[in-house]
Order: structure tokens, then sequence, then C-alpha cells
């Protein structure tokens, strides 16, 4: 069965900060990985996936992801915070096309002026 | 860009009623989900659909839940009798098949609130 872990249900990071948010995955397979961001009251928008072409990742509004499989981790890494990047961000995992997906228990980032 | 869509966007329901919770999946794609987050929960697997059938399915999506898609168009989730942890926010995505592409897309959801 797969699984994923999300260390830190709250980060609070300063703007212009290094924002941070750990995965940990564990499959029975090579695994497609997902990084997710819900803003409030909205549904859930695809930040990056990774799907075994490339370690590094890199997603939409300047983020990204490193796939460490002796780790089993993928992180998620944005250079600079900024306002706009409060909201709650989910890891998900899934072994196949077509498969569901399993998800963290998510990350809600704080963003401080 | 197209995206998945979802009505209603707030539905309120007695404790024993019927619901069925609407999605327009994008146009080519051919897997469809859905998913549920109570407040405050993770995010979690229901149901998959492919080829007119459920593919795989949770220990959640119990009898009183069946999926359809009437139509070329339209995906169903019906909650038969309603119960109240059945309160949550129910997600739709789909996804078009085969290797890299299993990017599910997903609507905004439709949140339940049963009383």
């Amino acid at each position: 069965a797969q699984s994923v872990t999300q260390l830190g249900s709250h980060v609070s990071v300063s703007e212009g900060a290094l924002v941070l948010l750990r995965c940990n995955y564990s499959s029975s397979v090579p695994p497609y990985l997902f990084w997710y961001v819900q803003y409030p009251n909205q549904g859930l928008q695809l930040l990056l996936k990774y799907t075994s072409a490339a370690t590094l990742v890199k997603g939409i509004n300047g983020f990204e992801a490193e796939f460490k499989k002796s780790e089993t981790s993928f992180h998620l890494t944005k250079p600079s915070a900024h306002m706009s990047d409060a909201a709650e961000y989910f890891c998900a995992v899934s072994k196949a096309a077509g498969n569901k997906l399993t998800f963290g228990g998510g990350t809600r980032v704080l963003v401080k002026p | 860009e197209p995206e998945v869509t979802q009505t209603p966007s707030h539905q309120v329901t007695q404790m024993g009623q019927e619901v069925i919770l609407r999605c327009v999946p994008i146009s080519n794609h051919l897997y469809f989900y859905w998913y549920r987050q109570i407040l405050g929960q993770k995010v979690e697997f229901l149901v998959s659909f492919y080829n007119n059938e459920i593919s795989e399915k949770s220990e959640i999506f119990d009898d009183q839940f069946s999926v359809e898609r009437p139509d070329g168009s339209n995906f169903t989730l019906k909650i038969r009798s309603t119960k109240l942890e059945d309160s949550a926010m129910y997600f739709c995505a789909s996804s078009a098949t085969g290797g890299s592409y299993n990017e599910q897309f997903f609507g905004p959801g439709t949140r339940l609130t049963v009383l």
C-alpha cells in the first residue's frame, strides 16, 4: 500500500524567505508523485509532478521539487515566498496512470509580511 | 483552458435524503474520480471510473454510494441515504489515459452539509 507523510501541518515563513515543505512516501513500485495547492475555498491545483523523467521538477509559481529515491522524499521548495503563496499544500502519490491519488495530510503555509 | 466543473457548489440536505453531485470532466479525458475532504482532514479517494465501470473504490464507497456517466459529458455521484458523517467537500477529477499523463485535474468541489 502506498502512503504519504507530510512533516508539519503548519509552516510560517516571512515574505522573501525560503519555503520548504517536506514529503516522504512509501510505495512498492516506482511512484508518480505530485504536489497540489489548495487556496481558500477553492479546489486542488497541480503545482508539479514527478514521472521519472527528471529528478528535479519545476512547477508553476516558482516552485520546484526534488525526487530522492534513497530518501523516499519529494520535498517542495520555493526560494522566495510571496504573500500569494499562503495556501494549503498537498503531496500525493499514485502507482500508475489512471490510478487513485493517495494524499498526505497537507501543510498549511502562512506568509508573514 | 479546459477545466472540470461541478454543481452545485453548496448542497444542504437532511439526514436520510438522497443527493446527486454532478461533474463535467474535461472533454477528452477517459478516467474519472471522486474524492472527499472532511473539514480539517486529508483528501480521501472514493472511486475511480473508466470505460463505463468502476475501476477501483475505497472502503468509504459502500452501497450507499454510486457513480454514473449518464451521457457523454456528465459524471455523477449519488448518495442514497445521507448520514451526518457524509458532510464534506466532494471533489471530482479527471485525467487523460496513458503513461505520464496521470495528471488529475480537479474541479472546485461541492460542499455537502447533512443536517
